[in-house]
């Protein structure tokens, strides 16, 4: 199975970066993915890594690295938007199917 | 494009009683995920659909139960129901044969169970 570990919350001031991290332990992996979720709100993709390095999609970024089991998601240029929690996610079961393993989630909280 | 949509959006029922819940996912879209929501344990991992077949199961007893259409529309029944089931249950859907690189979720059924 899979696990994920990230902390539960992260505090930050509007226009600074901030970095989330995920650890995780599979019995199989395919890559590591990221969602928002706002409070009442739907979860939404923000970015996929299958291999290691770095993805960039505006003011988010996401790292792997497959050889330390860890990633990152970094937000630049904090807006109180912004203010949601953050999930990383592995397939629940491998390839050749679809399903999630989620993180328990970080709350970011963006301060003014 | 539509989006992901799930009906009824609340729910209120009482313990032993049986719930139907539904998901249309994203028109050509034929996988169909579900998962639970609750405060203390996250989003878990219910089960997965693709062409009316159910591909990956998670860790939930077998009062937790879906199946999927022909149209790729996708239900899941909780059976029995208990206070702990009472959570936010999601869909998502995705595209192509295996894309977790990408889930489409749905806003979501707000179960209370009483």
């Amino acid at each position: 199975g899979q696990s994920l570990e990230q902390p539960s919350e992260v505090t930050a001031v509007e226009g600074a970066i901030v970095q989330i991290n995920c650890t995780y332990q599979t019995s199989g992996f395919y890559g590591l993915s990221w969602y928002q979720q706002h409070d009442g709100g739907a979860p939404t993709f923000l970015s996929y890594n299958a291999l290691d390095g770095l993805e960039e999609t505006g003011r988010f970024s996401s790292f792997l690295s497959r050889s330390d089991s860890y990633g990152y998601l970094l937000l630049q240029e904090l807006q109180m938007k912004d203010s949601a929690s953050y999930f990383c996610a592995a397939p629940y079961s491998g390839g050749g199917a679809d399903g999630l393993t989620f993180g328990k989630g970080t709350h970011l909280i963006i301060q003014p | 494009k539509a989006g992901v949509t799930q009906t009824p959006r609340y729910l209120i029922k009482t313990r032993g009683q049986q719930v139907t819940l539904s998901c249309s996912p994203i028109s050509g879209h034929r996988s169909v995920s579900w998962y639970q929501q609750t405060p203390g344990q996250g989003l878990q991992f219910l089960f997965e659909y693709f062409s009316e077949t159910q591909r990956n199961k998670g860790n939930f007893p077998g009062r937790f139960s879906g199946r999927q259409f022909s149209n790729s529309r996708s239900e899941m029944n909780v059976s029995t129901l208990e206070l702990g089931d009472s959570a936010l249950y999601l869909c998502a859907s995705t595209g192509g044969a295996s894309s977790y690189n990408e889930q489409f979720f749905g806003p979501g059924t707000r179960l209370t169970v009483l």
